[in-house]
């Protein structure tokens, strides 16, 4: 049973609209969390992270929002530009895990121009 | 030049084959994970080391081995290679300490026939 979910396997968005990637866990012991992107043929590369004592963080065009009681956690990427077409990962981790990541199966973005 | 390196990139190789993947970072990471993507499935663990004498297994450890033999080098194997271990691998390091980002190489294609 997977721990973390990202339930859609694609998306597609406009060029200058908002991008909304989304993540469940069923593990109440998670208390950090990452999203990763990823070109083809290149390894996951590191986008944002956010630990369980905020709801959100921000870095430029990106923002992670963390929903605790939810099990829940998205991110934004506004305005979503093509180069950010990719797949993106979530990934959780607990200190129980010793500090290993579970990762989601990904979500694949297009930004359409 | 790269952080992290991984040689192959690509490897075809027949059931019943011993096969190493090789990993080194001049990131001067202490940790060093080996992870494997299957589609739909995300990244999962197979092995970890928090430093050259510190291996540890994964969600997926049955039919791989690891050897760390320095602080910059660790090396996947499969002693006999099965077709259902047809995949993409990476390895990735992070630094020690804390919960942090991981950094990844750009993957290794191994088919079994």
């Amino acid at each position: 049973d997977q721990q973390v979910k990202q339930n859609s396997p694609s998306l597609s968005v406009q060029e200058g609209r908002i991008s909304i990637l989304n993540c469940d866990y069923t593990n109440s012991m998670f208390d950090y969390f990452l999203w990763y992107k990823k070109y083809p043929a290149e390894g996951p590369t590191f986008l944002i992270s956010i630990s369980s004592i905020k709801d959100k963080n921000e870095d430029g065009r990106f923002t992670v929002f963390l929903n605790k009681s939810a099990k829940h956690l998205s991110l934004h990427i506004v305005p979503s530009q093509p180069g950010d077409s990719a797949v993106y990962f979530c990934a959780a981790s607990a200190s129980n895990y010793g500090q290993n990541f579970v990762f989601g199966p990904g979500t694949r973005l297009s930004v359409l121009p | 030049d790269a952080d992290v390196t991984q040689t192959p990139r690509n490897r075809i190789t027949k059931t019943g084959k011993r096969i190493m993947l090789e990993c080194s970072q001049t990131k001067g990471h202490d940790r060093m994970y080996w992870y494997r993507q299957d589609p739909g499935l995300g990244l999962r663990l197979i092995y970890y080391s928090f430093d050259v004498k510190d291996i540890n297994k994964g969600e997926i450890s049955d039919g791989y081995s690891v050897s760390r033999q320095a602080q910059a080098k660790f090396s996947l194997s499969l002693e006999s290679a099965i077709p259902n271990q047809t995949a993409l691998y990476f390895c990735a390091t992070s630094e020690g300490g804390r919960i942090g980002t991981q950094y990844f190489g750009p993957g290794t294609r191994l088919t079994v026939l």
